[in-house]
């Protein structure tokens, strides 16, 4: 059981914005920054979004954060077949004392 | 830019101590202001953190596992190591190294793992 929670999986049509949740707690998203990775298949995960909303160097624009109270979502518009992957929502719990991590998403683009 | 690899036995026998290094190239691990990460995943499942060390050797570990799991550092070969005791097969999984920015900005943690290994599957087995 993660103690962050994501929607096992969701689809989207190319061409269409698809968004992925992540909710957790005044310990984790509520009072710390979330940052999201990108787990193609069969390879290590890869940073897509880190400080809730920001894009790292050579990441598309067409990938989107944000978040608001305790929940965290992630954005992609006009997803594409080579964006189908596991997607993992990632923060610090300050209750725990450690690093947490959504159970992750699989993003199937129709 | 920064790289990481994994290394070490990709079978372990139960009760025996996994061992696993992660070279870093392209920077050095003592350089500064990074910590430096384990994360593993069982086979079909999510993303569990094991521990941090930072560029001081100071470490952090998960509650669940910090009885069986040493983090340590090698500055003269940029390398850091992992290794968890008395293992069994709920140990199995694919060990991942990375570098982990970790920053406290007015009681909020900001925090991420990036570049990641293209990790390690480690399994235990009698």
């Amino acid at each position: 059981q993660s103690v962050l929670t994501q929607p096992p999986s969701v689809s989207a049509a190319p061409g269409q914005k698809v968004t992925i949740s992540c909710s957790g707690s005044s310990s984790n998203i509520g009072n710390n920054y979330v940052s999201w990775y990108q787990q193609l298949p069969g390879t290590a995960p890869k940073l897509l979004i880190y400080e809730n909303n920001k894009r790292p160097s050579g990441i598309p624009d067409r990938f989107s954060g944000s978040k608001s109270g305790t929940s965290a979502t992630l954005g992609i518009t006009g997803p594409q077949t080579g964006d189908e992957a596991d997607y993992y929502c990632g923060t610090w719990d300050s209750s725990l004392s450690a690093v947490v991590f959504g159970g992750g998403t699989k993003l199937t683009v129709l | 830019q920064v790289q990481l690899q994994e290394s070490g036995p990709g079978l372990v026998k139960t009760s025996q101590t996994l061992s696993l290094t992660c070279t870093v190239s392209g920077g050095s691990i003592s350089s500064g202001g990074y910590y430096w990460s384990w994360i593993r995943q069982h086979p079909g499942k999510g993303l569990e953190w094991i521990g941090n060390i930072y560029y001081s050797g100071s470490t952090y570990y998960n509650t669940s596992l910090k009885s069986r799991v040493t983090i340590s550092l090698d500055t003269s070969k940029n390398q850091f190591s992992l290794k968890l005791s008395s293992v069994t097969a709920a140990d199995t999984a694919v060990y991942y190294c990375a570098r982990y920015d970790r920053v406290v900005v007015v009681a909020a943690t900001i925090n991420w793992f990036d570049p990641w290994g293209q990790g390690t599957l480690v399994t235990v087995s009698s």
